[in-house]
């Protein structure tokens, strides 16, 4: 058990630039989660995976933001035409889809600055 | 509209005393609560979780406890240790739905003084 992997640990952008993060779930883990964290917030849910399906998108992701899970394993999250107020740690989670309730087991995040 | 809130951005307790963290929730839907600890620069770790059929859980120095009527919980520390120095988020979701999509807290940044 590896833990979350998620890269790039931080990105500088431009305003007006495309952004890509990946993730790497546990191995064994089918669900995927997508979060965003602001600073003096909470983790806000974006979207979810169970495999390679997209079953639930917040609606705070706008129609610049896409995720995907193409095989079921590592995901990505593109932002696309990144604004000021983007900026922000974007951490994935993963879980096992058990008949009973699963933690979610973070990754390190990625933060991203958007000037 | 904020489902979970703690309330208390930050609290300072002495090593070897019992630090008290408090959350409460609105949506009566949450079934299934847990305490997760962040260091910075890290994603969040899980500590502890509770289910809304118990009203106690308990491991190690650490016991959450649930009141379903006044939709509040807390999460004690005995005793409280230098390493505990970090954010604690606490966390809820609707197991019915399926997934176990987390709503969170805003934290509360606890410091241990030695």
């Amino acid at each position: 058990d590896t833990g979350v992997s998620q890269d790039p640990r931080h990105k500088i952008t431009k305003r007006g630039q495309n952004v890509t993060f990946r993730c790497d779930p546990i191995s064994e883990h089918n669900r995927l989660y997508w979060y965003r964290q602001t600073l003096g917030q909470g983790p806000e849910f974006l979207t979810y995976f169970q495999n390679e399906a997209q079953l639930e998108k917040s609606r705070l992701l706008s129609d610049r933001f896409s995720a995907e899970r193409p095989k079921g394993s590592f995901s990505t999250l593109e932002i696309q035409r990144t604004e000021q107020g983007d900026s922000a740690m974007y951490l994935c989670a993963s879980s096992r889809r058990s008949a009973s309730n699963e933690k979610l087991f973070f990754g390190s995040g990625t933060q991203l600055s958007v000037l | 509209d904020q489902q979970v809130k703690q309330n208390s951005p930050s609290l300072s307790v002495q090593e070897g005393r019992i630090s008290i963290l408090n959350c409460d929730y609105t949506n009566s839907m949450f079934d299934y609560f847990l305490w997760y600890k962040k260091y910075p620069a890290e994603g969040p770790t899980f500590l502890i979780s509770i289910s809304s059929i118990k009203d106690k859980n308990e491991d190690g120095r650490f016991t959450v406890f649930l009141n379903k009527s006044a939709k509040h919980l807390s999460l004690h520390i005995v005793p409280s240790q230098p390493g505990d120095s970090a954010v604690y988020f606490c966390a809820a979701s609707v197991a019915n739905f399926g997934n176990e999509k987390l709503t969170f807290g805003t934290g509360t940044r606890l410091t241990i003084i030695p």
